[in-house]
């Protein structure tokens, strides 16, 4: 069993809708990661945290330490936003300030949006 | 402009010849990282540096080597390459403490071994 767990695989919605990805992880962990890459390949970080929740534009993301469990939800879905979301878990000690370290990743989620 | 710069982007060699992908960042950055990306497997953390002269193993460091002798540059050297090392190589930066730094990645460099 993998340790970082995304769900669901692949995703196609319509242009408006809302969109959740998730990810479930079985290690103690610092922090967790959310990135996006685009279809030509680049890489961008979207969101790193620790507890609760953050917000960027129409992207939100949460964190259940507790579950071991963080959700990334996209409102007002658009085409542009079509990419593959990657969940990464830090595994760092607490001295590294809880972002850094070991890195393990999701598969990722292929989002698909059609206008 | 911030970024992450890796060289070369595309790379063909063949099996044995010791090859250096460079990675260097122009933001400060003390924590630096090298991860591979194949499909079905999707990325894996080969090595990472918290500081100068301190490196560490992540999840698939074997057949490859790293230093960071400055802040930064992060080489990836394969002294002896074989085709399993064929994949998609990525560098990324960030600060290192709170609040959360998000980390920066460089383009990618796509190696063949033949």
């Amino acid at each position: 069993k993998n340790e970082v767990e995304q769900s669901p695989q692949n995703l196609t919605a319509q242009e408006g809708e809302f969109i959740t990805i998730n990810c479930s992880y079985s290690v103690g962990i610092s922090a967790l990661h959310w990135l996006q890459q685009h279809p030509g390949g680049g890489i961008v970080s979207l969101f790193m945290l620790s507890s609760g929740k953050k917000k960027h534009g129409r992207l939100i993301a949460t964190i259940n330490i507790q579950e071991k469990h963080s959700s990334l939800h996209i409102t007002a879905s658009h085409p542009r936003d079509s990419a593959v979301y990657i969940c990464a878990v830090g595994r760092g000690p607490s001295n590294y300030g809880g972002s850094q370290g070991n890195l393990i990743f999701g598969k990722g989620t292929k989002l698909s949006v059609k206008p | 402009e911030a970024q992450v710069t890796q060289n070369p982007r595309y790379l063909i060699t063949v099996t044995g010849k010791k090859l250096t992908v460079t990675c260097s960042q122009n933001m400060n950055h003390e924590y630096m990282s090298w991860y591979r990306q194949d499909p079905g497997l999707g990325l894996r953390q080969i090595y990472y540096s918290m500081n100068v002269e301190v490196t560490d193993k992540g999840d698939v460091p074997e057949g490859y080597k790293v230093s960071r002798k400055e802040k930064r540059n992060f080489p990836l050297i394969l002294e002896s390459p074989s085709p399993n090392q064929t994949s998609l190589y990525f560098c990324a930066s960030s600060f290192v403490g709170y609040p959360l730094n998000e980390q920066f990645f460089g383009p990618g460099t796509r190696l063949t071994v033949l």
